[in-house]
């Protein structure tokens, strides 16, 4: 099982639906979950952090399940300018030999108009 | 200005040159990354320092070298390109807070091409 894997996509929706991404993750005592956003040529931002609780922000709605080692986001309402690659990370650790951020391969999302 | 600036930002070069991108950063942050991007993979690590008297391997750190020459400078070095290096390469930095909040800020990228 590869460390972090994500829904191959792409993903090609029409403005104003809803769409969700998956991620799943391999090592249990992984700390830190996030959500990072990259537009095409450009550098990866991030877009939101994970918290067991779930949490939103406007739009976006991520959450996390730790017994299945899963997390999930929630787009409502598509914009053209979502548009981008959608990359779930991982963190183990937080210094030195045993800290580890870990991406996933990304899935495309397209927004049509 | 941007943040983390990367240069060069796009590179030609033959197999077998010495090749040296260089990452400075205005964040004033401790911890800095750098990072390579191939189509349809993730981000790999290659290198981190966590204070400019700390360096540390990556997942893929064969081939490459760098210096963290100050706090808001580190460099990557390629001693002998090779084709298979080929990618996109992102300089990343983040405050010593990251083990916490887990933001990276990236540069804007320098693609390599090695023929």
């Amino acid at each position: 099982r590869k460390e972090v894997e994500q829904d191959p996509g792409p993903f090609n929706v029409p403005e104003g639906a809803t769409v969700a991404f998956n991620c799943t993750y391999s090592n249990s005592a992984s700390q830190s979950f996030f959500w990072y956003r990259q537009d095409c040529r450009k550098e990866p931002k991030l877009l939101m952090s994970v918290y067991s609780s779930g949490n939103e922000d406007g739009r976006f709605t991520a959450q996390l399940n730790r017994a299945s080692q899963y997390i999930s986001l929630l787009i409502r309402d598509s914009k053209l300018s979502d548009s981008a690659t959608y990359l779930c990370v991982v963190k183990q650790g937080s210094g030195g030999s045993n800290y580890k951020l870990t991406f996933g391969k990304g899935t495309l999302l397209t927004v049509n108009p | 200005d941007a943040d983390v600036t990367q240069t060069p930002r796009n590179r030609i070069t033959k197999t077998g040159k010495r090749i040296m991108l260089e990452c400075s950063q205005t964040k004033g942050h401790d911890r800095m990354y750098w990072y390579r991007q191939d189509p349809g993979l993730g981000l790999q690590l290659i290198y981190y320092s966590f204070d400019v008297k700390d360096i540390n391997k990556g997942e893929i750190s064969d081939g490459y070298s760098v210096s963290r020459q100050a706090q808001a400078k580190f460099s990557l070095s390629l001693e002998s390109a090779i084709p298979n290096q080929t990618a996109l390469y992102f300089c990343a930095t983040s405050d010593i807070g990251q083990g916490v909040s887990g933001e990276l800020f990236f540069g804007e990228g320098s693609r390599l091409t090695v023929l």
